[in-house]
């Protein structure tokens, strides 16, 4: 079975702070892919991020970079010099290409930039 | 280029009642996939189609059902409607099937009372 744990429900920062969004997966498949989306209080979710399992490299794409480490299972997203508009829901998602290639997604972490 | 389309936004129905819920892909999107979203259970994946047949199915009950058109609109219906029910269906459509990236709808916002 897969799981994908965000363990912090809400975090809030003043902008202009560094915050840093856990995720935690389990899989029994060797290939899997991972992904961040972010779904602002319109309610679409937006997609940010997907790595396969094979490539461990971390990205930066403007201010998000995100830390993916297969030793302790984690894919973690950080926001650099956060701002106001990043304030949305954070969700960390995982496919296995075992079999169904059904998405699991966390609980989502709620983050909240304050001017 | 146009992004993903749900219609209606917002229903409410009785429970025992059925609903049908569309969604228009992005141009030259062939898979859609459904979710439902609560604050109880999360996100959670319905089914998703590609080419008019479905690929993948969640864990829900035989009554949420779905299919795909030609061309590639997509519906999803709910029978015999339970208060449980009441969430935010999402739709999301992707160049090819899972698990390229998805690119979700606003969602519709079905209340059952």
């Amino acid at each position: 079975a897969q799981k994908v744990t965000q363990a912090q429900t809400e975090i809030s920062v003043v902008e202009k702070e560094d915050v840093t969004l856990d995720c935690v997966y389990e899989t029994r498949d060797t290939t899997y892919y991972l992904f961040w989306y972010k779904q602002p209080p319109s309610g679409e979710l937006v997609f940010l991020i997907r790595r396969n399992s094979f490539d461990e490299q971390n990205e930066i794409s403007g201010r998000y970079s995100w830390n993916f480490q297969k030793s302790t299972s984690s894919f973690n997203f950080t926001i650099t010099a956060s701002q106001v508009v990043d304030s949305a829901v954070y969700f960390c998602a995982l496919i296995g290409a075992g079999g169904s290639y059904i998405p699991t997604f966390g609980r989502g972490t709620s983050l909240i930039v304050h001017p | 280029k146009a992004g993903v389309t749900q219609t209606p936004r917002y229903l409410i129905k009785t429970r025992g009642q059925q609903v049908t819920l569309s969604c228009s892909p992005i141009s030259g999107h062939r898979s859609v996939s459904w979710y439902q979203q609560t604050p109880g259970q999360g996100l959670q994946f319905l089914f998703e189609y590609f080419s008019e047949t479905q690929r993948n199915k969640g864990n829900f009950p035989g009554r949420f059902s779905g299919r795909q058109f030609s061309n590639s609109r997509s519906e999803m219906n709910v029978s015999t409607l339970e208060l449980g029910d009441s969430a935010l269906y999402l739709c999301a459509s992707s160049l090819d099937v899972s698990p390229y990236e998805q690119y979700f709808g606003p969602g519709t916002r079905l209340t059952v009372t």
